[in-house]
């Protein structure tokens, strides 16, 4: 079946500086979504991405959809301590009924 | 407002006894899935529905029961809970699953099997 591996698996940065993670499909999804889960919390929608290549932006958050579609990465520039959380990638799979969630990325972030 | 509704928030069970945890939706939504959260093993999806008296297995659905009555409930049944049903579980619901279509989260349920 359709795996999605996401990494780094844990990730501890400074304040201000940069994050990134990265999420690998094993096969082409017609779309990605990423979510992010606060401690405690539950996952929240952030961004959905379709076209190929397609990149979109939310503040300090820059999301990327790869030219083959079977990759995605989010990266946050100048971290702040409201960033802390888990981010996930997700993708339809199984005829576009099922959902793949990537293990998720655990950020800290530094003060 | 719009959300989706879980009960219990936590609960504490023994082996072998039934339990069944409540999901509610008011956005009209088509789809709802549950979920369970693992450390180290992300959200795995467990049973969804495209809609009502349609239900189908996710990825780790032995042991779990759902039913789909009514639109807006989807009810998740542990008929013989063993400890390693021991999770954080969340139901989730979306308008559709096409582009463009946002999965929304419940609170989420601690369940402990002892």
């Amino acid at each position: 079946g359709q795996q999605v591996m996401q990494i780094p698996q844990y990730q501890h940065v400074q304040e201000g500086e940069d994050f990134t993670t990265y999420c690998n499909s094993s096969t082409t999804l017609s779309n990605i979504q990423w979510y992010k889960q606060r401690p405690g919390g539950h996952p929240v929608f952030l961004i959905q991405l379709v076209k190929s290549g397609e990149v979109k932006k939310q503040k300090r958050l820059t999301f990327q959809f790869g030219e083959a579609k079977k990759n995605s990465s989010l990266h946050i520039t100048a971290t702040q301590t409201t960033d802390v959380g888990t981010y996930f990638c997700a993708g339809p799979a199984g005829g576009y009924q099922k959902v793949t969630f990537g293990i998720g990325t655990k950020l800290q972030v530094i003060p | 407002e719009a959300q989706v509704t879980q009960n219990p928030r936590y609960l504490i069970t023994v082996t072998g006894k039934k339990l069944t945890v409540t999901c509610s939706q008011n956005m009209n939504h088509e789809y709802m899935s549950w979920y369970r959260q693992d450390p180290g093993l992300g959200l795995r999806q467990i049973y969804y529905s495209m809609n009502v008296e349609v239900t189908d297995k996710g990825d780790v659905p032995e042991g779990y029961k759902v039913s789909r009555k009514e639109k807006r409930n989807f009810p998740l049944i542990l008929e013989s809970p063993s400890p390693n049903q021991t999770s954080l579980y969340f139901c989730a619901s979306s308008l559709g699953l096409s582009a463009g279509d946002t999965q929304y989260f419940g609170p989420g349920t601690r369940l402990t099997v002892l």
